[in-house]
């Protein structure tokens, strides 16, 4: 049974930093890219960043490029997400989603999904 | 960036009705590569449609995904109980990939 556990949300003042992590097992997770998406609350989805299988490649959405820096840990089956610069409007909960695709040719879609970790910039 | 607009953005519906939810594009989704997604509150999003019409993995014949281009409909053709949710297009042919505002289905 596939699982996504992230962890590491939590209040930060703005311009403060954060670390979200994700615990993947039942896949072998080198195989496949993972991505981060937000939703705000009460809003939709926005995807925010994504890595493939080996680490090799990352992207990015425009509204954290520079800022955020996603990476992996395979050894760990664990990927990351550090954010810096954190803004009001990056309020948001952070699921872990698993691509369906397989090797390093980039993104698809998620056909699996962690429960989310919650992230509040205030002052 | 594609952006995709979803359409209406309630609809509201009695069990058993037939609904239809509307997903626009900016622009061509390339390869149909477009997928609909379903979230319930408090509840992660979950795969229905993968490559605008195959159904993900135990996704009832009852939803059924169509459409190319730049147009894309989801269709649920009698709603249960447990299709009272909200729906999210995504397309995953250029980058950045993009998610619709969402449409919500709600009891009437």
């Amino acid at each position: 049974e596939v699982q996504l556990l992230e962890s590491g949300g939590g209040l930060v003042q703005p311009g403060g930093s954060l670390r979200l992590s994700c615990v993947a097992s039942g896949f072998i997770f080198t195989n496949y890219a993972m991505s981060w998406v937000r939703q705000a609350p009460g809003k939709g989805l926005e995807w925010v960043s994504g890595i493939t299988g080996s680490g090799g490649s990352t992207y990015y959405a425009d509204s954290v490029r520079g800022r955020f820096t996603i990476s992996r840990d395979n050894s760990k089956n664990t990927v990351f997400l550090q954010m810096s610069s954190l803004r009001a409007e990056d309020t948001a909960a952070y699921y872990c989603a698993k691509d369906v695709r397989f090797g390093n040719a980039g993104l698809y879609y998620f056909d699996y999904w962690g429960q989310g970790t919650l992230v509040t910039v205030s002052s | 960036e594609i952006v995709l607009t979803q359409s209406p953005g309630t609809l509201s519906l009695s069990p058993g009705e037939r609904a239809t939810l509307s997903c626009r594009a900016s622009q061509s989704v390339i390869s149909s590569y477009l997928a609909w997604y379903q979230q319930k509150p408090g509840q992660a999003p979950r795969l229905l449609i993968y490559g605008a019409s195959s159904r993900a993995t135990g996704i009832p014949d009852r939803l059924s995904g169509s459409g190319s281009g730049t147009d894309f409909t989801l269709t649920i053709s009698r709603l249960e109980p447990e299709d009272f949710a909200v729906y999210y297009c995504q397309q995953y042919g250029s980058s950045p990939l993009t998610f619709g505002g969402g449409t919500k289905v709600e009891i009437k």
